[in-house]
């Protein structure tokens, strides 16, 4: 069953300050957890993983922590733009399969 | 390079009809992942396909849902005599062979918005 969930529904940031938008799981056999944005009427889309040996990741403009001690995921975007308004999704995965289970997402909202 | 390409985009059936969703995943992978989103909620894992196989379908309702993925073709997601509660939108996702570790990338189509009438 689903095991992955989000402490703030909607976040609404001001154009050019950082957003963070955390996730709690609550599988400690997760291995490996990506960061999807999705727009209106489109599908998910890869913004950056990270994998249980590690506790940080950066990429461009974004970095997600991982605390494994506290089973508790952000994903920190830095510059928020307008573009950048969306969902996002923290998945978890935990077999050995690709199999990912969802949180009910995050919805970004960017004030020009 | 296509991506994961679902068909149709939109589809409207009446209560008791069937609705197929089709899902072409990325060339070369061979693993297809169907999920369901209801409005303002996450992604529901449905089932895990390879070619000719079903490896997990936990996610799937006993009744009325079937998934495939043959050989040659697209994966098809098919529901019978659907009703209301059905209406949401299908996403199929895709990854490339993992080896057995999994860590891989899953790719997402743009979905299926299904609405029951």
């Amino acid at each position: 069953g689903e095991s992955v969930g989000l402490h703030l529904p909607t976040l609404s940031v001001q154009e050019g300050d950082n957003s963070i938008i955390n996730c709690a799981y609550s599988n400690s056999a997760s291995d490996y957890f990506i960061w999807y944005k999705q727009e209106s009427g489109k599908g998910p889309q890869f913004i950056i993983d990270i994998r249980s040996n590690m506790d940080k990741r950066q990429g461009q403009r974004v970095t997600v922590l991982l605390n494994k001690t506290v089973k508790h995921l952000s994903l920190q975007i830095a510059a928020t733009q307008p573009g950048d308004s969306a969902v996002y999704f923290c998945a978890e995965k935990y077999d050995n399969f690709n199999k990912f289970y969802f949180g009910s997402g995050t919805k970004l909202n960017v004030k020009p | 390079n296509a991506g994961v390409m679902q068909n149709p985009r939109h589809l409207v059936r009446r209560r008791g009809q069937e609705a197929r969703l089709r899902c072409s995943p990325v060339k070369g992978h061979s693993h297809v992942y169907w999920y369901r989103q209801l409005p303002e909620e996450g992604l529901k894992f449905m089932v895990y396909l390879q070619k000719e196989n079903i490896i997990d379908e936990s996610g799937m309702p006993k009744e009325r849902f079937s998934a495939e993925f043959p050989k040659e073709g697209p994966s098809i997601l098919r529901i019978q005599q659907v009703v209301r509660g059905d209406s949401a939108a299908y996403f199929c996702a895709s990854s490339p062979p993992s080896g057995g570790l999994g860590d891989t990338e899953a790719f997402f189509g743009q979905g299926t918005r299904l609405t029951v009438v």
